[in-house]
């Protein structure tokens, strides 16, 4: 069974600055792997996902992840975020298996500041 | 529009009042699932449906119980609700049961028992 670690529940960073968002999985199967995104007040909607290929995937509103197999990794990085962005984030997996079930980290927190 | 529609978005109830959570889908998906949501245990997956009458259990399906009669709708209905059962819920829909790719969640329903 799948496990997954998003390794920092709370990051505070200022408007224009990077950010990089934390997430580690075990697995002994094939993987594949998903960052979702919680608006204040909202359901979660995809920002991006690897299934196969190139393991920098880029998603929506300038977010982009590596998938590191040998690492087992999967971390989130903007080069410059904005107040909009403050959000939670949610990294997922997905194992092979009868139902491809979906299992979360506990999220992570961004708060822009200006 | 494709969405996945909850209600209701808000309910407060009292221990012991059996209650009903709607979920519907507009997307033909196959596979639907619910999840709650919980501060620093991100979402966990209550039940899910592979299909029209193929319903499962999740990590943590004590005290609910689902129906999949038809392919669009998957209620959430909890006989005896509980303290403990006070939560964010969410259903979530994926085009194939077979394959792992992106779930579309609902807004979410904010349940309160007393």
């Amino acid at each position: 069974a799948q496990s997954v670690t998003q390794l920092d529940s709370q990051v505070p960073v200022f408007e224009e600055a990077p950010v990089e968002l934390r997430c580690n999985y075990s697995s002994s199967v094939s993987v594949y792997l998903f960052w979702y995104v919680q608006y204040p007040n909202q359901g979660l909607q995809l920002l991006l996902k690897y299934l196969s290929g190139s393991t920098l995937v880029k998603g929506i509103n300038g977010f982009e992840a590596e998938f590191n197999k040998s690492q087992t990794s999967f971390h989130l990085r903007k080069p410059s975020v904005h107040i909009s962005d403050t959000a939670e984030y949610f990294c997922a997996v997905s194992e092979s298996g009868y139902d491809y079930k979906l299992s979360f980290g506990a999220g992570t927190t961004v708060t822009v500041r200006a | 529009e494709a969405q996945v529609t909850q209600n209701p978005r808000y309910l407060i109830t009292v221990t012991g009042k059996k209650l009903t959570v709607t979920c519907s889908q507009n997307m033909n998906h196959e596979y639907m699932s619910w999840y709650r949501q919980d501060p620093g245990l991100g979402l966990r997956q209550i039940y899910y449906s592979m299909n029209v009458e193929v319903t499962d259990k999740g990590d943590v399906p004590e005290g609910y119980k689902v129906s999949r009669k038809e392919k669009r709708n998957f209620p959430l209905i909890l006989e005896s609700p509980s303290p403990n059962q006070t939560s964010l819920y969410f259903c979530a829909s994926r085009w194939d049961s077979a394959l792992p790719d992106t779930q579309y969640f609902g807004p979410g329903t904010r349940l309160t028992v007393l």
